[in-house]
C-alpha cells in the first residue's frame, strides 16, 4: 500500500530560525513529489514538485530536497517568519493511471515571535 | 479570478439528514476532485472527474454521491449523513490528468454531523 509519513509531527521555532521538515514514502512507481503549504481553515497550496530526475527545488524561503534511492524528501525552511505558521504537507504521486495522489498527515509548524 | 470555490463555508446536520456540497472553479480545468480531511489523517480522495461527463470513486467514497454538473461544476451529495461524515470537505481541480499539472484547492466546507 502507498504510504506517506512525515516527521515531526509538530515543530516550535523562533522567528528567523531555520528548520526542516521530513517526508519517507512508500509510493511506487514514483511520479512526483509535492510540498504543499495550509493555512488554518483554508485549502493546501502548492509550494513547490520534483520529479524522479531533480533533487532539488526552490520557491523563495523554502527549498525541497529529493533521494529517490532512499525515498525520502526534507523541506526547508530558512529565517522563519510568523507567517511561515501552517501544516507542510508531503503529497507523493505513482506513475501511471489516473492522478491519485497520496497525502503524508502534515507538519505542524508554529513560529513563535 | 476566484479559482475554485466551495458552498457551504459551515454546515450542521443531524444524522440522517442529507446535503449537497457545491464547487465550482474558473480556470477551465477538466479534471476535479473531492476530498475530506480528518483530524491527524492525511487528505483522502472520496471521487474524482477525470473529464466533464466522468466520475470514478476514490478512496473512501461510501456514503457519498457526486455529480459533474458541467466543465464548472462537481458537487459532492451526502445522502443520510453519518456522524463519521463529521469532517473537512475540500474541492480541488487539474487542468488534465497528466501527472505535473498543479491541483488547486478551495478553501473548505466544515461539516458537523450530530
Amino acid at each position: 500500500k502507498n504510504q506517506v509519513e512525515q516527521s515531526p509531527q509538530s515543530l516550535i521555532i523562533l522567528e528567523g530560525k531555520n528548520c526542516t521538515l521530513q517526508c519517507n514514502y512508500t509510493v511506487s512507481p514514483f511520479s512526483n513529489l509535492r510540498w504543499y503549504k495550509q493555512d488554518t481553515g483554508r485549502g493546501p497550496v502548492s509550494l513547490t514538485i520534483m520529479t524522479f530526475s531533480e533533487n532539488t527545488k526552490s520557491n523563495g524561503r523554502y527549498t525541497a530536497t529529493l533521494d529517490a534511492d532512499t525515498k525520502q524528501s526534507s523541506l526547508h525552511i530558512t529565517a522563519s517568519q510568523l507567517s511561515d505558521s501552517a501544516s507542510y504537507i508531503c503529497v507523493v504521486s505513482a506513475a501511471g493511471g489516473s492522478y491519485i495522489p497520496t497525502f503524508g498527515r502534515g507538519t505542524s509548524l508554529i513560529v513563535h515571535p | 479570478n476566484a479559482g475554485v470555490t466551495q458552498t457551504p463555508k459551515f454546515q450542521v446536520l443531524k444524522t440522517g439528514q442529507s446535503m449537497t456540497l457545491q464547487c465550482a472553479q474558473d480556470m477551465n480545468h477538466n479534471s476535479m476532485y473531492w476530498y475530506r480531511q480528518d483530524p491527524g489523517m492525511g487528505l483522502r480522495l472520496i471521487y474524482y472527474s477525470a473529464s466533464e461527463g466522468t466520475t470514478d470513486k476514490g478512496e473512501v467514497p461510501n456514503g457519498y454521491n457526486v455529480s459533474r454538473l458541467n466543465k464548472r461544476e462537481f458537487s459532492l451529495r451526502l445522502e443520510s449523513a453519518a456522524p463519521s461524515q463529521t469532517s473537512v470537505y475540500f474541492c480541488a481541480s487539474r487542468e488534465g490528468q497528466g501527472k505535473t499539472y498543479e491541483q488547486y484547492f478551495g478553501p473548505g466546507t466544515r461539516l458537523t454531523v450530530t
